[in-house]
């Protein structure tokens, strides 16, 4: 059974920093598409980034340069470091699965991440 | 990257109305968009794929057509389940996923 659970959300000042992890079962994370999707309160969806399979990686205008995509294959586990936090950054942060001209398939349930002083 | 416009925002419609949800790329994607479901504290599930085929398990009054730039999503019959918003999602390989802003449909 496909898994994915999020992990490491949380309150955190303006300019900090957190890491999101999302820790897989059922699938490896290394042959498919992982990307976080985050949502703001009461708004749409924003994907903000992706590591393809090969490991190349994508970044949405709004976060290059302050968030990090990772992976980590012996561990199963998708991360997401997300430095110099703004307020609007805060979102529902969702780990999410997906294929070379795929939909997504799978999500998981989201973590919360609240920038605020 | 591609831009996608949804409309309405907001549909208001009664139990066993026939809605149409539209969706609109600033360019050609083909037919890979897909159509999500998210109802609230939940996350969003995949209704259709490749612009017209039905997900495994998604009701069979759901149903999208469409090419290029222009997708409609169409609920035959509305049932109180469908109540929820609705994301239109391209995910073709020339550049990064973008999603519609979203229709929300509610209780007439």
């Amino acid at each position: 059974e496909v898994q994915m659970v999020e992990s490491g959300g949380g309150l955190v000042q303006p300019g900090g920093s957190l890491r999101l992890s999302c820790a897989a079962s059922g699938f490896r994370v290394s042959a498919n598409y992982m990307s976080w999707v985050r949502q703001a309160p009461g708004k749409g969806l924003e994907c903000v980034s992706v590591i393809y399979s090969g490991g190349r990686t994508y970044y949405a205008e709004s976060v290059e340069g302050r968030f990090t995509i990772s992976r980590d294959n012996s561990k199963n586990t998708l991360y997401l470091q997300m430095n110099s936090l703004r307020a609007e950054d805060t979102a529902l942060y969702y780990c999410v699965r997906s294929q070379q001209l795929a939909p997504i398939d799978y999500w998981g349930q989201g973590t919360l991440v609240t920038v605020s002083s | 990257d591609i831009q996608m416009t949804q409309s309405p925002s907001t549909l208001s419609a009664s139990v066993g109305d026939r809605v149409t949800i539209t969706c609109r790329a600033s360019q050609s994607i083909s037919s890979w968009l897909a159509w999500y479901q998210q109802k609230p504290g939940k996350p969003p599930k995949l209704l259709i794929y490749r612009a017209s085929s039905l997900e495994s398990g998604a009701p069979s009054r759901f149903s999208g057509s469409g090419s290029g730039t222009e997708f409609t999503l169409t609920i035959s019959s509305l049932q109180p389940d469908d109540f929820a918003t609705y994301y239109c999602q391209q995910y073709t390989n020339f550049s990064p996923w973008t999603f519609g802003q979203g229709t929300k449909v509610e209780i007439k």
